[in-house]
This record gives structure tokens, C-alpha cells and sequence, in this order.
């Protein structure tokens, strides 16, 4: 079975700009997490999507979002980038979702705003 | 509010000596209790969880972790570590509130095994 694949890997934008992470989940999965991973802030939590609608959602301001589509993949979109959204965004999936399902982890985008 | 705190930010050991990775947390509720491994340029995999019954739980590849209520803490030690152990651990709790849960991370301990 394939992992978690995020794409791209790497990504550098600019101030101000908009940005769209894409995450392919383990198939048969309809749970999709992201996070965002910072050495100052460690690793927190976005939003959760389960069979296209958000489920759960983290303390971030509404320029970030993301959605879900009928075959789970998930997009993350970030409008109006500043400095410090530098980080490694993570995308995880679970079966199910929910506090007991394991999360499947992808490698991260590592977006670098300039 | 929950929170989790990983005491050690950094923690250095000689391979085939044991290791405990701190991991504290605080909650009003009932929790769920995790530890993931981070290897470099790598996501995160779960090496172990505490749903509920009994209170020490154990991966595959030698780590254990015991959850204490009543110290609110799931530490992780292994007895003996390998070089390969060396990465990135995270503790993170998950507790369902009104209805949904939204897990927490501690900012990780960077286990550092030298030969």
C-alpha cells in the first residue's frame, strides 16, 4: 500500500503571494490532518477533513484553508503569505480519523516565504 | 486547555545505554496518550499509544512508556539504545471536548545516540 505523498516537497514563495499544498492519503483513508511544524512553535495543528468536510480546526487565522475531495485527497491553501508561515507543513491520514485511528504521516512541503 | 511538555530538549547518550524522554501533560479530561519518532526529512510514525487498560504500553522495536495519571506523565525509556535510534521524539495527547478532539504536541526531544 502507498504512504502518505505530499507534493511538491520543497516550495519558495514571497511575501504576500498565495500558496496550494496538495496531500494524497493512504487509499481507503478518509481522515486528512495537516500540521504545521516550526522549531519555535513546534508541531500544531491546522484542520482535519473527513469525507470532504472540515471536522476539527486548530487556532490559525482564516488565510489558511484547505478542502477535501470525494476521493480524500485534501489541498491546503495559504492567501497572503508572511514571513514567519515558513515551515514544514505535514499532512496525516487515518482511517477513520477520530482519537483511537493511528495517523499515517507524508514526508512535508517545506515552504520558505522570502 | 490541554498541554503537553517534553522536559528535555535535547538528550545525549551512549548506544547501548538506556534512555527516558520526558513527557508531561495537562487536561481536564480523559485522554489519549501518544509518542511519534521523527527520523530526518522524514514525517512522523507512531511508535506507541495509550488508549486505555493497562498502563505501560510497548512498541515493536524496544521502547515502552508508562501513562501515571496521577503524575500526568507517559515517559518513553528504551533499556539499551542503537545509533539508530537517533531522531526526533514527539509526545502528543488527544482528549475528546465538546464533541471533537484536536491533538497537542510537545515541542520534541531530539535523542542524540553516540557510539
Amino acid at each position: 500500500k502507498a504512504g502518505v505523498t505530499q507534493t511538491p516537497r520543497y516550495l519558495i514563495k514571497t511575501r504576500g503571494q498565495q500558496v496550494t499544498l496538495s496531500c494524497s492519503p493512504i487509499s481507503g483513508h478518509r481522515s486528512v490532518s495537516w500540521y504545521q511544524q516550526t522549531p519555535g512553535q513546534g508541531l500544531q495543528f491546522l484542520f482535519e477533513y473527513f469525507s470532504e468536510t472540515q471536522r476539527n480546526k486548530g487556532n490559525f487565522p482564516g488565510r489558511f484553508s484547505g478542502r477535501q475531495f470525494s476521493n480524500s485527497r485534501s489541498e491546503m491553501n495559504v492567501s497572503t503569505l508572511e514571513l514567519g508561515d515558513s515551515a514544514l507543513y505535514l499532512c496525516a491520514s487515518s482511517l477513520l480519523g477520530g482519537l483511537s485511528y493511528e495517523q499515517y504521516f507524508g514526508p512535508g512541503t517545506r515552504l520558505t516565504v522570502t | 486547555a490541554q498541554s503537553v511538555t517534553q522536559l528535555d530538549s535535547q538528550v545525549p547518550v551512549f548506544e547501548e545505554a538506556p534512555v527516558e524522554l520526558r513527557c508531561n501533560y495537562s487536561s481536564s479530561v480523559s485522554v489519549y496518550l501518544f509518542w511519534y519518532v521523527q527520523y530526518p526529512n522524514q514525517g512522523l510514525q507512531l511508535l506507541l499509544k495509550y488508549l486505555s487498560g493497562s498502563t505501560l504500553v510497548e512498541s515493536i522495536n524496544g521502547f515502552e512508556a508508562e501513562f501515571n495519571k496521577s503524575q500526568t506523565s507517559f515517559h518513553l525509556r528504551k533499556p539499551s539504545v542503537h545509533i539508530s535510534d537517533t531522531a526526533e521524539y514527539f509526545c502528543a495527547v488527544s482528549s475528546l471536548s465538546g464533541g471533537s478532539y484536536i491533538p497537542t504536541f510537545g515541542r520534541g526531544t531530539s535523542l542524540i545516540v553516540h557510539p
